[in-house]
């Protein structure tokens, strides 16, 4: 079955810098690659998403880009503010009807002032 | 996400006790998941259902059962044989139409075991 693993498990950056958190996947036929920020104690919340017939999205300072090659994506964030801070998760999925999603482990964001 | 409910809000389970968490969507969606969360790990997949009165298991589903008598409910029923049920708990939905769609979470349930 379907693999996610996500990098690097904390990252801590200065605000107004970039932030670059990678996944990678197993399973050439995912075809869907959606992004979760999750604050503590509350639910995941969808901040992106990409499609395979896509190789980047961008909406504000967020931005996805898919390498299906190489079976990698990435979610970059463009000037980082303090509510920045969260768990983010990736995950992929193949889309036959049900859309099961695999998860990657989380990346711990902290943004320092 | 509004459309997706999930109840109580925290749980508790004495040991060798079965205990279910309710789930309920108003969006008219086919398909509905549940997953689970541990600390400081991402979710993973326990059960599935694509229509009423069908479902399947996911990555992690020994010691879960689940039903779909009804569109709209997909009660998760967290066993004795489930030997470390401590976790958050997480209900999704989607229209189950084969297209790559998104994904919303019900609000969780967090089980602890007393």
């Amino acid at each position: 079955g379907e693999n996610v693993e996500q990098h690097p498990s904390t990252l801590s950056v200065q605000e107004g810098d970039s932030a670059v958190i990678k996944c990678t996947y197993s399973d050439s036929a995912s075809n869907y690659f959606p992004w979760y920020k999750q604050e503590l104690g509350k639910r995941p919340q969808l901040i992106i998403d990409i499609r395979s017939n896509v190789g980047e999205k961008k909406d504000q300072r967020i931005a996805v880009t898919l390498n299906k090659t190489a079976k990698h994506f990435s979610l970059h964030i463009t000037e980082t503010q303090p509510e920045d801070s969260a768990v983010y998760f990736c995950a992929a999925s193949i889309s036959w009807g049900a859309q099961k999603l695999v998860f990657g482990q989380g990346t711990r964001l902290t943004i320092n002032p | 996400d509004g459309g997706i409910t999930q109840s109580p809000k925290y749980l508790f389970r004495k040991e060798g006790q079965n205990v279910t968490l309710s789930c309920e969507q108003n969006l008219n969606h086919d398909a509905m998941y549940w997953y689970r969360q541990d600390p400081g790990q991402g979710l993973r997949l326990i059960y599935y259902s694509q229509i009423v009165n069908d479902f399947q298991k996911g990555d992690i589903a020994e010691g879960y059962s689940v039903s779909r008598e009804k569109k709209e409910s997909f009660p998760l029923t967290v066993t004795s044989a489930q030997k470390n049920p401590t976790a958050f708990y997480l209900c999704a939905s989607t229209t189950g139409g084969g297209v790559q769609e998104t994904q919303y979470f019900g609000p969780g349930t967090r089980l602890l075991v007393l």
